[in-house]
């Protein structure tokens, strides 16, 4: 089946410096992929839309300086982190779509980042 | 804007034992799918059911369906024969299809125990 890899699992970083997380399709091509940000307890809330070679389209709200996305291949896209906060300390995950004749979305395991 | 309402945040249920976990949710598409989706404690997202709204037959996965009512907007989960391995937040998503944006939307979610 599809497979979808995500990286770090997770990472600890000092405020004000930067992180990159990873995501990987690694049995297909995905010209899209999409990261979600997901607080304790609480549901998967759609930061930006990563279509490759182009721009990344963010959600209303969603600080596109901050959380720089970049797909430049069809089985790569990496969130990074910019000056890094505590408030920014939060569990990501990344999906892309394994389209095969049906509709299907694979998600990573996602990367727990905490900002100390 | 697409919104998915799950209003149960905490459901139980002896195993063995039936469950229908519910969600509704308002948009003025006519093509879209909804899932479920199962989170358990290692938060890797797994699909768990998929529904293409233009077929009136309800999806079914083994222990697994759903109650698709379209004209309601109610798209429910019913697990039967519940395991212990059940146990974990589910939720709900939308994904309206179109050319480029094929998003998806959750729910806050439906955290269930299964309880031997």
């Amino acid at each position: 089946g599809a497979v979808v890899s995500q990286h770090p699992s997770r990472v600890i970083c000092k405020s004000g410096t930067s992180v990159k997380i990873e995501c990987r399709s690694l049995d297909f091509q995905a010209t899209t992929m999409f990261w979600y940000r997901q607080f304790p307890k609480q549901s998967l809330m759609l930061m930006a839309t990563s279509n490759e070679g182009s721009k990344a389209t963010y959600e209303q709200g969603v600080e596109k300086d901050k959380f720089l996305i970049n797909h430049a291949s069809l089985t790569l896209s990496t969130l990074t982190v910019t000056s890094a906060h505590p408030e920014d300390s939060s569990f990501y995950i990344c999906s892309a779509s394994s389209y095969r004749g049906d509709y299907g979305y694979t998600f990573g395991s996602g990367t727990r980042l905490t900002v100390v | 804007a697409q919104t998915v309402t799950q209003s149960q945040p905490e459901m139980s249920v002896q195993e063995a034992e039936t469950v229908t976990l519910s969600c509704t949710y308002d948009t003025s598409e006519n093509n879209y799918y909804l899932f479920w989706y199962k989170q358990p404690p290692s938060r890797q997202m797994i699909l768990v059911i998929r529904q293409e709204a233009y077929k009136q037959q309800n999806a079914t996965e083994n222990r697994f369906s759903v109650n698709f009512q379209k004209a309601a907007k109610s798209f429910s989960l019913k697990i039967s024969d519940s395991q212990l391995g059940d146990t974990a937040m589910y939720f709900c998503a939308f994904m309206k299809l179109t050319y480029n944006n094929n998003d998806m939307r959750f729910g806050a979610g439906t955290r269930l125990t299964v309880k031997p």
